[in-house]
């Protein structure tokens, strides 16, 4: 069965103190891995598409790394307004998006 | 703006009204999708359709929830004779289609039945 999982669950960074997110996936000829962050009340915005092993994508402080188990989310020098919740999903090519539950996270000042 | 438009972003209903959901998809694109999504929870798949078709609906209510997407206007989630567990966010997301195609969200609508 096709499944999607990340961890941690929440996550709680001094401002300034890196770190990495990670989803897991088992999913059937998978086609593109993306990654979204909702913040209270908002709908999930989209942030990255990865295709394939080895590809990475960067936005300000993040940057999305694929492999052909895993995806990570790496956050360097958080600031407290990437404070939301990070969701990825798999999409295996038909229709099917596979949502993780996603990883909350906190930055304090 | 070329996004995802969903409306009403909120709603109050009285347990046996109904509810109706609109969402215009970005410009372009032809498939919908509705994901029901609980406080503190993770997004849960209810309807994927295309234009005048529903392609899959495994993840929505047989009874009381309905979905379409007709040839003209916007896609719509109805709700029949709600009850409480109905409170939710309901999210509409639009996609290209195709084999890699990025999916995209409205803002959500918030239902509330009292």
């Amino acid at each position: 069965e096709d499944q999607v999982t990340q961890s941690p669950e929440a996550l709680r960074l001094q401002e300034g103190e890196s770190s990495s997110l990670n989803c897991s996936y088992t999913v059937s000829g998978l086609r593109g891995l993306f990654w979204y962050r909702q913040d209270p009340g908002k709908g999930p915005e989209f942030l990255f598409t990865l295709y394939s092993a080895g590809e990475e994508k960067e936005k300000e402080r993040l940057k999305a790394t694929l492999t052909k188990k895993e995806s990570f989310l790496h956050i360097t020098a958080p600031k407290p307004e990437d404070s939301a919740t990070y969701l990825c999903a798999a999409f295996s090519g038909t229709y099917k998006y596979i949502f993780g539950t996603g990883t909350r996270l906190k930055v304090l000042a | 703006n070329a996004g995802v438009m969903q409306n009403p972003r909120h709603l109050v209903r009285r347990r046996g009204q109904e509810a109706r959901l609109r969402c215009s998809p970005m410009k372009g694109h032809s498939h919908v999708y509705w994901y029901r999504q609980l406080p503190e929870e993770g997004l849960k798949f209810m309807v994927y359709l295309q234009k005048e078709n529903i392609i899959d609906e495994s993840g929505m209510p047989k009874e009381r929830f309905s979905a379409e997407f007709p040839k003209e206007g916007p896609s719509i989630l109805r709700i029949q004779q709600v009850v409480r567990g109905d409170s939710a966010a309901y999210f509409c997301a639009s996609s290209p289609g195709g084999r890699t195609g990025e999916l995209f969200f409205g803002e959500g609508s918030r239902l509330t039945v009292l």
